[in-house]
């Protein structure tokens, strides 16, 4: 069975600090992991990876993944509290017949104090 | 105009009966998804469909089937509702070949059975 685990699950910090969230997989027909925002409504895209090692940046996130480790991190720098949401990890199967879908992980809540 | 619509936003029906929620898509894709986000977050692949075929993820009931008069319209119907299907579904849709970053999400249909 395809799994995607996230770490921490729920993470608060103050604002100015600086985390770290972590994804990792064990899925079969991997095409790529993506980062998503989630506040009140559907996820919102953030970034996609398919090679590793290359950091993509947008702002004060930046995310990068390992496909050796299977993993992958995100990072977020001077934390504000707009920033609160639920950080949802998922990685891109081929699943047939042409179709691809998301594999998402139990998300990371993240809250920002100010 | 909105990229993937889906109708109704909110929904509170009893146990028992049974209940459709609507999804268009007007971006010309040709694979929609049906997602289950419960209320830990969790965001689980239901189905996938394009024109050729339907992929089932084995652990929904058989109480839910998806049904796609044409390419535009994956609708979800629930029958004999149970408290446990209390959830946001959301639909999504995305262009043949891969890229994670343009599969589109919906605005989830908050479903509450009591």
């Amino acid at each position: 069975e395809d799994k995607v685990v996230q770490s921490p699950l729920s993470l608060v910090v103050h604002e100015g600090d600086t985390v770290t969230l972590n994804c990792s997989y064990e899925v079969t027909n991997f095409r790529s992991l993506l980062w998503y925002k989630q506040e009140k409504k559907a996820p919102t895209f953030l970034f996609m990876l398919t090679s590793s090692g290359i950091e993509k940046k947008s702002g004060r996130l930046s995310s990068i993944l390992d496909k050796k480790e299977l993993s992958s991190i995100l990072n977020i720098t001077a934390t504000q509290t707009g920033d609160s949401a639920i950080y949802l990890c998922a990685v891109l199967l081929y699943s047939g017949a042409g179709s691809y879908q998301l594999t998402f992980g139990k998300g990371t809540k993240l809250s920002v104090i100010p | 105009d909105t990229a993937v619509s889906q109708t109704p936003k909110y929904l509170v029906t009893q146990m028992g009966n049974d209940k459709s929620i609507k999804c268009e898509q007007n971006l010309g894709h040709d694979t929609m998804y049906w997602y289950k986000q419960d209320s830990k977050k969790f965001l689980k692949i239901m189905f996938s469909y394009n024109n050729k075929e339907l992929i089932i993820n084995e652990t929904v009931p058989n109480r839910f089937s998806p049904k796609s008069p044409d390419k535009a319209h994956l609708n979800l119907h629930i029958n004999s509702l149970e408290l446990g299907d209390s959830a946001v579904y959301f639909c999504a849709s995305s262009p043949p070949g891969y890229s994670g970053n343009t599969i589109y999400f919906g605005e989830g249909s908050w479903l509450t059975v009591v």
